[in-house]
Parts: C-alpha cells; sequence; structure tokens
C-alpha cells in the first residue's frame, strides 16, 4: 500500500507569516508529484507538478521543492494572505497500467490565515 | 475554457436507495478519473476511463459501485443500495492522455454524497 503522509494537520499563521508544510511519499518507482491547493466548495487547483529531484518550482509567492531520493516535497508560502487559505493536497502519481496514472494523496494540509 | 463539472453539487439520500453522480470533463480530455474523499482522509482512486472503456477499477470498494463513460465524455458514478459509509465528496477529474504534462489531471468541484 502506497503511503503519502502530510505535515501538520493544520496551520493558523498570521497574515504576513511565511510558512511550509512538508509531503512524503515512496522513493521508489518515482513519476511526478502533484500540488493542490482546495478551496472550500471549489475545484481542487493544481499548483505545481514536480518531475525531477532537485525541481524547484514557483508560482507568485508559492513555491516547492522535490527530493526524490529522501521522498520529500516542500511546499513554500511567503508573507501568507487570508486568501491563502485552503487545503493543500500533495499526490503521487502511480503508473498502474493501461494507461492510468492514478494519483495517490496524503490527508492535506488546512491552513488558516487570520488577517 | 470550461472546466470539469459535476451534478449535482449536493445529494442526499436515505440507505438503500441507489444514487447516479455525473461527471462532464474538460473537451478534448480523453482520460477520466473518479475519486472519493471521506471525511478526514484524502482523495481515493475509484476507476479510470480511457475513451469509453474502464481501462482500471481496481479502486472501486465493492460491486455495488459502478461507472460508465458510454461516449467517451460525459461519465456517471452508479452507488446501488447505498450505505452510510458511501457518504462522502466524489470528485472528478479528466486529463489529456500526454506525457509532455505528466498526465495532469483537473478537478471538478465533487458532489457531496450524504446517506441517512
Amino acid at each position: 500500500i502506497l503511503n503519502v503522509e502530510q505535515s501538520p494537520q493544520s496551520l493558523h499563521v498570521q497574515e504576513g507569516d511565511s510558512t511550509n508544510f512538508t509531503c512524503s511519499f515512496p522513493s521508489s518507482n518515482f513519476y511526478a508529484l502533484h500540488w493542490y491547493r482546495w478551496e472550500t466548495a471549489k475545484s481542487p487547483e493544481a499548483l505545481f507538478v514536480m518531475t525531477l529531484n532537485g525541481d524547484e518550482k514557483k508560482k507568485g509567492r508559492i513555491s516547492a521543492t522535490l527530493n526524490t531520493k529522501e521522498g520529500y516535497s516542500y511546499l513554500y508560502i511567503k508573507g501568507s494572505q487570508p486568501e491563502d487559505s485552503a487545503t493543500y493536497l500533495c499526490a503521487f502519481a502511480l503508473y498502474s497500467g493501461a494507461g492510468s496514472y492514478q494519483l495517490t494523496f496524503g490527508k492535506g494540509t488546512k491552513l488558516s490565515v487570520i488577517p | 475554457g470550461a472546466g470539469v463539472s459535476q451534478t449535482p453539487s449536493n445529494k442526499v439520500t436515505e440507505k438503500g436507495k441507489y444514487v447516479e453522480l455525473r461527471c462532464d470533463p474538460i473537451s478534448g480530455h480523453t482520460a477520466l478519473y473518479w475519486y472519493r474523499q471521506s471525511l478526514g482522509q484524502g482523495p481515493e482512486f475509484l476507476i479510470y476511463f480511457q475513451g469509453t472503456g474502464a481501462a482500471d477499477d481496481s479502486g472501486l470498494p465493492n460491486d455495488r459501485f459502478f461507472a460508465v463513460r458510454p461516449e467517451g465524455s460525459v461519465s456517471t458514478l452508479k452507488i446501488q443500495r447505498t450505505e452510510r459509509g458511501d457518504s462522502a465528496v466524489y470528485l472528478c477529474a479528466s486529463s489529456l492522455r500526454d506525457r509532455a504534462t505528466y498526465n495532469e489531471q483537473f478537478f471538478g468541484p465533487g458532489t457531496r454524497l450524504t446517506v441517512l
């Protein structure tokens, strides 16, 4: 059974603080790691697809790093804003045959940014 | 363009009833996935379609669950004899079958199913 772990489970930060959270995943048979942001009552929004060891990706104030050898990825948010409040999910893409790249998700990190 | 849409957004039913959940993928996306998120868990894979065929149904929990995609576009997830444990958010995702984009999946907003 594939295990994808995220920590912390939830996080409260003040507006303007920077924060980061962790996703750990199996280090073997790596294909890709996805980060999603999921706001209540909306669709999960794709943030990053991480594919190569040492990858660093950035979108505005949000960035992510990847270490496939040790099996972890970090997501960083600089200068958190209330609109960053959401659940952040990471997902390990596993090729399961017949063209299926099913995603195995962690339980998510719920971020609340206090104005 | 339009994203993935799912209907209904909420469904409340009684134990033992039959329900259908609909997913309308992004136009041109040949791959379609269903996931289920139970309370306190991350989304879990249910079934994958490539075109009209269910290429991987290894995540369906039992034979009460069935899904179809008859014309290779809209998909319907069908649950017979619903149980309280089926209560969850059911998510649909679609993607291009394109290794250049690492088969990135685009999600709908989900259907929240509550079985009383």
